[in-house]
């Protein structure tokens, strides 16, 4: 049968603005997350990560916040370009093990 | 900068028929992934892979799947009997060794289309 895709939620920035997307995770005993940005017909690209001993990690125009209390992750764009529309996905790794479990995504669109 | 290469880019075959994906990780890293999108979807993890065998899988990676790493190079996926369910994008990803978790990184994915 037909699949009914997801309704991923989107956020609307103008550019030069900043942008933050959020991330609610499932498993408090996840100790490694990670960041992915999917742009259309291609692969999820890493952004950043961060440890669950840190609550906040920067790289180059973003920056990854931890919440271990509410299990929030977000992750924030400085200066938002057009080149940076795409869908964003973080990814948990829980205590044991090494796969990723992928959030739903959120759809970033840039305004010129 | 060193990349995740997939072959082929799309994949029509016909339900029941065995299809084969294949992957190139980045050379000097030491775990190897399958995961899949199906459209509009969540990316979904099959089965990950380290030291020539099967570190972990999900319940979607049943008897009708299997992964290969026939040289040193390859890493392949196995769809023994094709059915119109499995139509997805199967992303590759590898990640570098260590104690500590590394990220993984993602290649550009082979569209499956099951007829």
């Amino acid at each position: 049968g037909e699949s009914v895709g997801l309704h991923l939620p989107t956020l609307s920035v103008q550019e030069g603005d900043n942008s933050i997307i959020n991330c609610a995770y499932s498993n408090s005993a996840s100790d490694y997350f990670i960041w992915y940005k999917q742009e259309s017909g291609k692969g999820p690209q890493f952004i950043i990560d961060i440890r669950s001993n840190m609550d906040k990690r920067q790289g180059q125009r973003v920056t990854v916040l931890l919440n271990k209390t509410v299990k929030h992750l977000s992750l924030q764009i400085a200066a938002t370009q057009p080149g940076d529309s795409a869908v964003y996905f973080c990814a948990e790794i829980p205590e044991y093990g090494n796969k990723l479990v992928f959030g739903a995504g959120t759809i970033l669109r840039v305004k010129s | 900068e060193p990349e995740v290469t997939q072959t082929p880019s799309h994949q029509v075959t016909q339900m029941g028929q065995e299809v084969i994906l294949r992957c190139v990780p980045i050379s000097n890293h030491l775990y190897f992934y399958w995961y899949r999108q199906i459209l509009g979807q969540k990316v979904e993890f099959l089965v990950s892979f380290y030291n020539n065998e099967i570190s972990e899988k999900s319940e979607i990676f049943d008897d009708q799947f299997s992964v290969e790493r026939p040289d040193g190079s390859n890493f392949t996926l196995k769809i023994r009997s094709t059915k119109l369910e499995d139509s997805a994008m199967y992303f590759c990803a590898s990640a570098g060794g260590g104690v500590s978790n590394q990220p993984q990184h993602f290649g550009d994915g082979t569209r499956l289309s099951i007829l």
